[in-house]
């Protein structure tokens, strides 16, 4: 099974509201990343949260981590049409190196 | 832009033939990864380099899979005798190495438009 999950899958919302999106993942970590792809595009990196951070932020990004809950989620606020888009999480995993483990994604439409 | 370039950017195979992908990453960054991305799904990690030696291989990654990284810099990927299955976007990032101390930490990494298999 994968090492992270998103939640919801999919989340659709008015243009100026803020997007949740949550991520759990099973074993220790070493950091977590939150990644954004467009259609049929690469993925670009957002931000990422070392396991002593519990928040952090990035222009209209917020990012939290709890690692006793083995989770974290990613606010955006104040949404655009152009943050549709799949937003994944991404997991190491503590002592097995650069094996990077993504989550399925959450599919985020903005409607303008 | 991230700065790394894959090509070809699409393909469309006969099932049974071979193919190769290649992947240019940012010129300073001695970390390269592979991975395949489905409809739907999150990319799976198959393979990652530092400079020119494979230290890690998924499970996933059959002996069908090859990859190098002659030099240290670009790296290639090939599938040999091709399946349906493989149908997938195949993605290269690449990354700078380590915070130094900080063990297991892996840095931000930057990924390729990636290229689409198609297997007829």
């Amino acid at each position: 099974s994968q090492q992270g999950e998103e939640d919801p899958q999919a989340l659709s919302i008015q243009e100026g509201e803020n997007a949740t999106m949550n991520c759990s993942y099973k074993t220790s970590i070493n950091n977590l990343q939150w990644y954004r792809q467009n259609s049929g595009r690469g993925l670009v990196h957002l931000i990422l949260i070392r396991s002593n951070e519990r928040e952090k932020h990035s222009g209209r990004l917020r990012v939290t981590l709890d690692t006793s809950k083995k989770s974290s989620s990613l606010l955006i606020t104040a949404s655009r049409a152009a943050d549709t888009a799949s937003y994944f999480c991404a997991t190491d995993r503590d002592n097995y190196g650069q094996n990077f483990v993504f989550g399925p994604g959450t599919r985020l439409s903005v409607l303008p | 832009d991230t700065g790394v370039s894959q090509d070809p950017r699409h393909k469309i195979t006969k099932r049974g033939q071979n193919v190769t992908f290649r992947c240019d990453p940012i010129s300073e960054h001695n970390r390269l990864y592979w991975y395949r991305q489905t409809l739907g799904q999150g990319p799976e990690f198959l393979t990652y380099f530092q400079n020119e030696a494979q230290l890690e291989k998924s499970r996933l990654l059959s002996d069908r899979f090859s990859a190098e990284r002659p030099k240290g810099s670009f790296s290639t990927l090939e599938i040999q005798r091709t399946e349906q299955g493989d149908s997938a976007m195949y993605l290269c990032a690449s990354s700078l190495p380590p915070w130094v101390g900080y063990r297991g930490a892996g840095d931000e990494q930057y990924f390729g438009p990636g290229t689409r298999l198609t297997v007829t």
